[in-house]
């Protein structure tokens, strides 16, 4: 499993974009790269995930280095309910199933 | 939208009594997880299932087993629950598309 490396914790303010970092050198070049992100006293929930080329949805971007070592998840207008903790995951796939692997994440904090 | 549904939320459990935790997904998914989430150590895969009777450990399989008879239920059981297994638990189910997690089951060994 590829290892990452994120900042323990982040904070910024409501309305102002986010960008979170996170690296991952050891990643394999068929790892996808999933972010995910934990809200107080509930499960995780999926954000977005990619594998080459930048990915844009209705929650988030992610914008990935071109040697795919890092990445960046870009929230671009913050809100309160977008505190919460940040997992950068690589994946690899077992028999179909795409394996997660949690680290410690980032935890995000947004000031009104 | 796509569903998993753990049966408990809270539980309290004697020491040495068998556990069953249920999980049901609504979404014919074929993946299903087993996660404990605690504090200073994160989430961590028990077992997972990737078909019906099929089942993989994961990175802290000792003292939990699983159950997969049908597609949608996947069942961690705890065979002689100890206190060290006070934790969150957390199932999930996948898809290309990516994981959905249950709300949790708080599970307390006293």
């Amino acid at each position: 499993d590829a290892k990452t490396t994120q900042p323990n914790s982040m904070e910024s303010n409501e309305e102002e974009p986010v960008h979170l970092p996170c690296n991952h050198s050891t990643i394999s070049g068929t790892d996808y790269i999933h972010w995910y992100r934990q809200l107080p006293s509930q499960g995780p929930e999926y954000v977005i995930h990619g594998l080459t080329s930048n990915v844009n949805n209705r929650m988030a971007s992610l914008a990935i280095a071109e040697d795919r070592k890092s990445s960046t998840l870009i929230l671009h207008r913050a809100t309160l309910r977008d505190a919460a903790v940040y997992y950068c995951i690589p994946t690899s796939t077992y028999q179909g199933a795409q394996k997660l692997v949690f680290g410690q994440g980032t935890r995000l904090t947004i000031n009104p | 939208d796509v569903k998993v549904t753990q049966s408990s939320r809270y539980l309290v459990k004697r020491t040495g009594e068998k556990v069953f935790l249920e999980c049901v997904q609504d979404m014919d998914h074929e993946n299903m997880f087993w996660y404990r989430q605690d504090p200073g150590l994160g989430l961590r895969l028990i077992y997972f299932s990737y078909d019906v009777k099929m089942k993989e450990k994961g990175d802290i399989p000792e003292g939990y087993s699983v159950s997969r008879e049908k597609k949608e239920r996947f069942s961690l059981i705890l065979e002689s629950a100890s206190t060290n297994q006070t934790s969150m638990y957390l199932c999930a189910s996948s898809s290309l598309h990516g994981y959905t997690f249950g709300s949790g089951t708080r599970l307390t060994v006293v």
